[in-house]
């Protein structure tokens, strides 16, 4: 079957343009998770969907971050006014959710972020 | 404070022998831990995983140990092959949905 597809799979933003990310994520994944991974590092967990509640935001840097997910299926990570830090790939992964054993997370290929 | 660490960036090893990528973790309350492996320009593909209820968990060429009182885990792969050569990230949560990954190690797989 299908796993996670994110799209753009390369953005270049130019500071201070506000960009949107895609996450579909596998059909019937109830849980949904955004990571943002700097070069060299491991992903950072952002924020945490159960169907379309956000359940954790907690890893978000800053208020000009912003994920929805209004139908419990596609997710959108908006972040405003980028800033050069700003750049990462951005992963989303699903899960099966809770209640289904531990929790295995599914990767997407990630959207590469760069801010000039 | 990085509460997962996996101290070699890289590690070279020759094909059709076993290698070994290590990963320690601080907190006490990991209770579930798991490797993926990632290629370029692709996301994390999960590996293998081990609850802490277990020392050991095998699939196929791939085991992972764990040694609960070290707070060390360990993946071997063997035999290796040039196809594993890729960057493996360990992960650890606390019974919740929240990963924490390491900062990956480097295998690279000699022909």
């Amino acid at each position: 079957g299908a796993g996670v597809s994110q799209s753009p799979r390369y953005k270049v933003a130019k500071r201070g343009q506000d960009v949107a990310l895609r996450c579909d994520p596998i059909s019937g994944h109830v849980s949904l998770f955004w990571y943002q991974q700097a070069l060299g590092q491991g992903p950072e967990f952002l924020t945490y969907f159960q169907n379309e509640a956000q359940l954790d935001k907690s890893g978000l840097p800053s208020d000009r971050f912003f994920a929805e997910r209004p139908e419990g299926s596609v997710s959108t990570l908006k972040i405003q006014r980028t800033q050069q830090e700003d750049s990462a790939v951005y992963l989303c992964a699903s899960s099966l959710g809770p209640g289904q054993g531990m929790e295995t997370q599914y990767f997407g290929p990630g959207t590469r972020l760069l801010v000039l | 404070d990085q509460q997962v660490k996996q101290n070699s960036p890289s590690l070279s090893v020759q094909e059709g022998r076993i290698s070994i990528l290590n990963c320690d973790y601080t907190n006490s309350m990991f209770d579930y831990f798991l490797w993926y492996k990632k290629y370029p320009a692709e996301g994390p593909t999960f590996l293998i995983s081990i609850s802490s209820i277990k020392d050991k968990n095998e699939d196929g060429r791939f085991t992972v140990f764990l040694n609960k009182s070290a707070k060390h885990l360990s993946l071997h792969i063997v035999p290796s092959q040039p196809g594993d050569s890729a960057v493996y990230f360990c992960a650890a949560s606390s019974g919740t949905y929240k990963y924490i990954f390491g900062t990956g190690t480097r295998l690279k797989v000699l022909a």
